[in-house]
């Protein structure tokens, strides 16, 4: 069982519609982040949100850190191709280090034309 | 883009044999992250570092062994490859700070045969 876990793990929808994906833990965590990951690369980081109910704001992309800090959603309006990816929410576990980083298992999408 | 490079970019190895993955920093980082990637299973950690020789394990550390004897290099080792450790390999750095970004390399494609 991951401590963070990522829904749904794949997603593909047509060009111009809205999405949105979650990243949920029985956890509360100090901040949460978003990376987009492209083939044969590794992850780059979108966000950081570290203040509950935040939300924050990246030209289509909305964050949002849920109010008790176990959750976090991406949602994505008028997606496009090159949205395509995958996008992983990561942390550090309370209580185990502060510098240990986990991954959720990530949502794999595909926006096509 | 962040100093990063990992060594080599892709290797096929025999079952059985020890096997080293190298991660080399120019950022003088003091985080560094081995993560195992694999289909459905997003970035699962193996062992961390927060400093020249200290290292700590993470989700899915055994079978491997790491090293930390200068800031810029983290070593992993497979002592004993197996076919289960196919998979790819990322490295990442982190200044510190729970909402820091980490930097990632651009991953070792293992394969054991």
């Amino acid at each position: 069982t991951q401590l963070l876990e990522q829904s749904p793990q794949f997603l593909s929808i047509q060009e111009g519609e809205n999405l949105t994906v979650y990243c949920n833990s029985s956890s509360v965590f100090s901040s949460l982040q978003w990376y987009r990951q492209e083939p044969g690369e590794g992850p780059v980081l979108l966000v950081t949100v570290v203040t509950g109910g935040e939300v924050k704001k990246l030209k289509r992309l909305t964050f949002q850190f849920g109010d008790a800090r176990k959750d976090s959603s991406l949602h994505i309006t008028a997606a496009q191709p090159g949205d395509t990816g995958l996008y992983l929410c990561a942390g550090h576990p309370p209580g185990q280090g502060a510098q240990k980083l986990v991954f959720g298992q990530g949502t794999r999408l595909t926006i096509n034309p | 883009d962040a100093g990063i490079t990992q060594s080599p970019r892709h290797k096929v190895t025999e079952t059985g044999t020890p096997v080293t993955l190298r991660c080399h920093q120019t950022e003088n980082h003091r985080y560094m992250y081995w993560y195992r990637q694999d289909p459905g299973h997003g970035l699962r950690l193996i062992h961390y570092s927060y400093g020249v020789k200290d290292t700590d394990k993470g989700e899915v550390s055994d079978g491997y062994s790491v090293s930390r004897s200068k800031t810029e290099d983290f070593l992993l080792t497979l002592e004993s490859a197996t076919s289960s450790q196919t998979s790819v390999y990322f490295c990442a750095i982190s200044s510190g700070g729970a909402w820091t970004e980490a930097f990632f390399g651009q991953g070792t494609r293992l394969t054991v045969v």
